[in-house]
């Protein structure tokens, strides 16, 4: 079947550096993205993977490790306006996504 | 660019009755389009991918004629939710994946519907 692994819930302080992991399982692979959902909002997209390595984006950056069916989200000099969570989607064989319940990160100042 | 628009943003119906929402892509043409439900705390579900001009595909578990889908143009996909019930009450959102692109989905704001 098709799994996605990512921590429920974390909390990290204003300034600093977090780092969301995930772990997935899909019937074949076509990359995988990560979006920002803010709450009673839909989600917008932050990054997109599709080799192994890392990709830097600002404060963000999104690293693969295809073999090892692994990915994370780096978050870096964190702002309160972070809180959300944070969903990892890899693409499947029929280029779908599949969606995890997503990660909720919590900011304190 | 890649903007999605959906409408309304939110809707209050009686039980029994139909919605109707909207999805347009306002700046890229989109092979493709997504209508997920999300409640509360959960993730995102996908109800259904349609292609313009083809008959929607729908995901196990949801109700076809229930939840009509209409794709009309590469700018424009509907979903009508048929005598609507309180369960059905939601968050629904499109997305969009525009031609030559990677696949990508670019959400819409998202619609609530809450049914009474």
């Amino acid at each position: 079947g098709q799994n996605i692994d990512q921590p429920t819930e974390m909390t990290a302080t204003e300034g600093a550096i977090v780092q969301i992991n995930c772990t997935y399982q899909t019937s074949g692979f076509n990359g995988l993205f990560w979006y920002q959902q803010h709450a009673g909002e839909a989600p917008t997209f932050l990054s997109y993977n599709v080799l192994d390595g890392l990709e830097e984006k600002g404060r963000f950056s999104s690293f693969l490790s295809r073999s090892k069916g692994y990915s994370y989200l780096l978050l870096k000099e964190l702002q309160m306006k972070d809180s959300a969570s944070y969903l990892c989607a890899p693409k499947d064989s029929n280029y779908q996504l599949i969606w995890g319940a997503g990660t909720k990160l919590i900011i304190k100042p | 660019g890649a903007v999605v628009s959906q409408h309304p943003s939110r809707v209050i119906c009686k039980s029994g009755t139909s919605v109707k929402i909207e999805c347009r892509s306002l700046d890229f043409q989109a092979t493709t389009m997504f209508w997920y439900r999300q409640f509360p705390k959960q993730s995102l579900m996908l109800m259904a991918t349609s292609n313009e001009g083809s008959k929607a595909t729908y995901e196990q578990g949801v109700e076809k004629d229930k939840f009509l889908i209409n794709h009309a143009s590469l700018t424009l996909s509907t979903l009508t939710v048929t005598s609507a019930h309180p369960e059905d009450s939601s968050f629904y959102i499109c997305s969009a994946s525009r031609i030559g692109g990677s696949y990508e989905q670019y959400f819409g704001p998202g619609t609530r519907l809450t049914v009474t």
